[in-house]
């Protein structure tokens, strides 16, 4: 049972646009979000989280979207960079600490 | 700045061993988590340690068992290797329990069981 998915294995953008990175998830007891980057022989990164009492979350050229009706929630990230390529892993908590990853999605950003 | 370091890098064991992975926690961090993460997926949550105490589990077999030391390093132990254990082993650090706030995570040790 996956309760936390990623649909897109894969995304290349150009740089300078956006790039949109879609999760969905089952679980109704989730209530915190996170988003990891992951590069080649490094363990995950924490980029950006929200809370499920937010709909949206920016840090710099990063915002993360939520709605919890639909249970899916976006990263967003702009302007993209080639340093941004990466594979990025959705990950949800039900209030402990432990996580629930997707599966992931490379991103690609071309120069 | 992360600090999380495990070792080994790599691993090749043959089913039926026994294999410990070692992790080396951020300092100040007491609470380290370990993950499962296979080919094509995300990590999975095996169990996490607090202060040396096992407090939280997923849905891995009891052939999987962890120690967490004074100093906060931890050990993760798999017994009776199986092919389908090969996998990235990453643990994450972080200070304290309750939240899932930001967890460091080391580079991960890549165990291939032949």
């Amino acid at each position: 049972d996956q309760q936390v998915k990623q649909n897109s294995p894969s995304l290349s953008v150009q740089e300078g646009r956006i790039s949109i990175l879609n999760c969905d998830y089952t679980n109704s007891m989730f209530d915190y979000f996170l988003w990891y980057k992951k590069y080649p022989a490094e363990g995950p990164t924490f980029l950006i989280s929200i809370s499920s009492i937010k709909d949206k979350n920016e840090d710099g050229r990063f915002t993360v979207f939520l709605n919890k009706s639909a249970k899916h929630l976006s990263l967003h990230i702009v302007p993209s960079q080639p340093g941004d390529s990466a594979v990025y892993f959705c990950a949800a908590s039900d209030g402990g600490s432990r996580l629930t990853f997707g599966e992931g999605t490379q991103l690609t950003v071309n120069p | 700045e992360t600090g999380v370091t495990q070792s080994p890098t790599h691993l090749i064991k043959t089913r039926g061993q026994q294999v410990t992975l070692r992790c080396s926690s951020q300092s100040g961090h007491n609470t380290v988590s370990w993950y499962q993460q296979a080919l094509g997926q995300g990590p999975q949550f095996i169990f996490q340690y607090y202060r040396e105490e096992e407090n939280g589990r997923g849905n891995f077999p009891p052939r999987f068992s962890g120690l967490q030391f004074p100093n906060y390093s931890s050990e993760l132990n798999v017994n009776a290797l199986e092919l389908d254990d090969s996998a990235l082993y990453l643990c994450a650090s972080r200070a304290g329990t309750g939240g899932p706030y930001e967890q460091y995570f080391g580079p991960g040790t890549r165990l291939t069981v032949t």
